[in-house]
């Protein structure tokens, strides 16, 4: 079966760093996504990540092991707005999306 | 704004009701889908349309009746559904769906509560 795991929840603190990791296990493999989703708001594009290695946007980063079917986004000087829930999605075979239930991420000053 | 709009955005119904959720794109895209997502669990893909065609339907019910009537708007008709449905119900678009790096656009969601 197609499966992909994330942490349930995670609290960081104002200013500080957090990785936020995904693993997974697909028929297949075209490239994964990381969307956030604020509560009650639509999820929200952040990367699209298909060879191996770190891509960095911003305070944002998002790697990609394929060979491990592991891949983490780094978010870094956390802001109190960056609470939210974090979606990691992988495109298989079929160009369908499998996606993972999400990493609620609590941000504490 | 994400381009993708959806109403209402809160719904309540009682199980023996008729109710429809509209998704309206401003984005020119030629793909839509319905998804359900429920609390601590994946997206669930429902339905696909692409060009206006249904293209995918993942063993969903058939209480919920999708309509696509042009490449701009989609529709999920619901009727006898069951305290189990109630979820948040998210309609997304992308330019289409031959392109793995193939972006969603999400809306915001119906909240919807079956009593």
């Amino acid at each position: 079966g197609q499966n992909i795991d994330q942490p349930t929840e995670m609290t960081a603190t104002e200013g500080a760093i957090v990785q936020i990791n995904c693993t997974y296990q697909t028929s297949g493999f075209n490239g994964l996504f990381w969307y956030q989703q604020h509560a009650g708001e639509a999820p929200t594009f952040l990367s699209y990540n298909v060879l191996d290695g770190l891509e960095e946007k911003g305070r944002f980063s998002s790697f990609l092991s394929r060979s491990k079917g592991y891949s983490y986004l780094l978010l870094k000087e956390l802001q109190m707005k960056d609470s939210a829930s974090y979606l990691c999605a992988v495109v298989d075979s079929n160009y369908q999306l499998i996606w993972g239930a999400g990493t609620k991420l609590i941000i504490k000053p | 704004e994400t381009g993708v709009t959806q109403t209402p955005r809160h719904l309540v119904m009682g199980m023996t009701n008729k109710k429809s959720l509209k998704c309206e794109q401003h984005l020119g895209h030629n793909a839509m889908y319905w998804y359900k997502q429920s609390a601590k669990k994946p997206l669930e893909l429902m339905f696909v349309y692409s060009l206006e065609e249904r293209v995918e339907n993942n063993s969903v019910p058939s209480r919920f009746s999708p309509e696509c009537p042009n490449s701009s708007h989609l529709f999920l008709h619901l009727h006898t559904l069951q305290p189990e449905d109630s979820a948040l119900y998210l309609c997304a678009s992308s330019q289409d769906m031959e392109n793995a790096k193939n972006i969603q656009y999400f809306g915001a969601g119906t909240r919807l509560s079956v009593l």
